[in-house]
């Protein structure tokens, strides 16, 4: 069965870096999603993509955050200028899009700043 | 913004003892997903609900959406080590966000 792949499995990054965290969605998927779950909470909507557009961000996507599809099977999430919070586990999801379709997560970058 | 939580946050039970979790939305869902989160990895879809009343099985899980499509609640029978993990319910779907619940984190002893 076709999966979300993401990378890093772990990323350690001392504050003030920028991080640039990989997704390949499922080849016939149209959206795409990132969200985190920093440890012992729950998982976080950031963002959704569609059409090479963010169709919609929460509170938590400052401008700090960007994500690109910067080729045909990739999608990113970038942090500019990382701070001890942004220490979390990212999701990569997608979906096709089609009514009741579910999403479909990757395994997750842990993402540690130091 | 909508909000969705869980009751209980968590759960101890003797293997073999019923579990349930219970989720409530702030606001009136177009659908409900459950998923499964084991210790250490990452969401996994369980079903979703869409209509108001809807009753789902999978093997020992049984799913229920509320008849006002606020609420949903998933009941495991007769639980087994293997069911141990977070269960978070999910507002919304297909081409929107996901909106999780606050999980129920399931603790069997064996």
């Amino acid at each position: 069965e076709p999966e979300v792949t993401q990378t890093p499995s772990h990323q350690v990054t001392q504050m003030g870096q920028e991080v640039i965290l990989r997704c390949v969605p499922i080849s016939n998927h149209l959206y795409f999603y990132w969200y985190r779950q920093i440890l012992g909470q729950k998982v976080e909507f950031l963002v959704s993509f569609y059409n090479n557009e963010i169709s919609e961000k929460s509170e938590i996507f400052d401008d700090q955050f960007s994500v690109e599809r910067p080729d045909g099977s990739n999608f990113t999430l970038k942090i500019r200028s990382t701070k001890l919070e942004d220490s979390a586990m990212y999701f990569c999801a997608s979906t096709t899009g089609v009514s009741n379709q579910p999403q479909h997560f990757g395994d997750g970058t842990r993402l540690s700043i130091l | 913004g909508q909000q969705v939580m869980q009751i209980p946050q968590y759960q101890h039970v003797q293997e073999g003892e019923d579990f349930t979790t219970y989720c409530n939305s702030s606001t009136t869902l177009s659908n409900i997903q459950w998923y499964k989160q084991r210790p250490g990895g990452h969401p996994v879809f369980l079903i979703q609900l869409v209509k108001s009343g809807e009753v789902k099985k999978q093997k020992r899980l049984t799913f229920q959406f509320g008849e006002a499509k606020k609420n949903s609640s998933l009941h495991i029978t007769a639980t087994q080590t293997t069911d141990v993990g977070t269960y978070f319910c999910a507002g919304s779907g297909g081409y929107q966000k996901v909106t999780f619940g606050t999980g129920t984190k399931l603790q069997v002893i064996p």
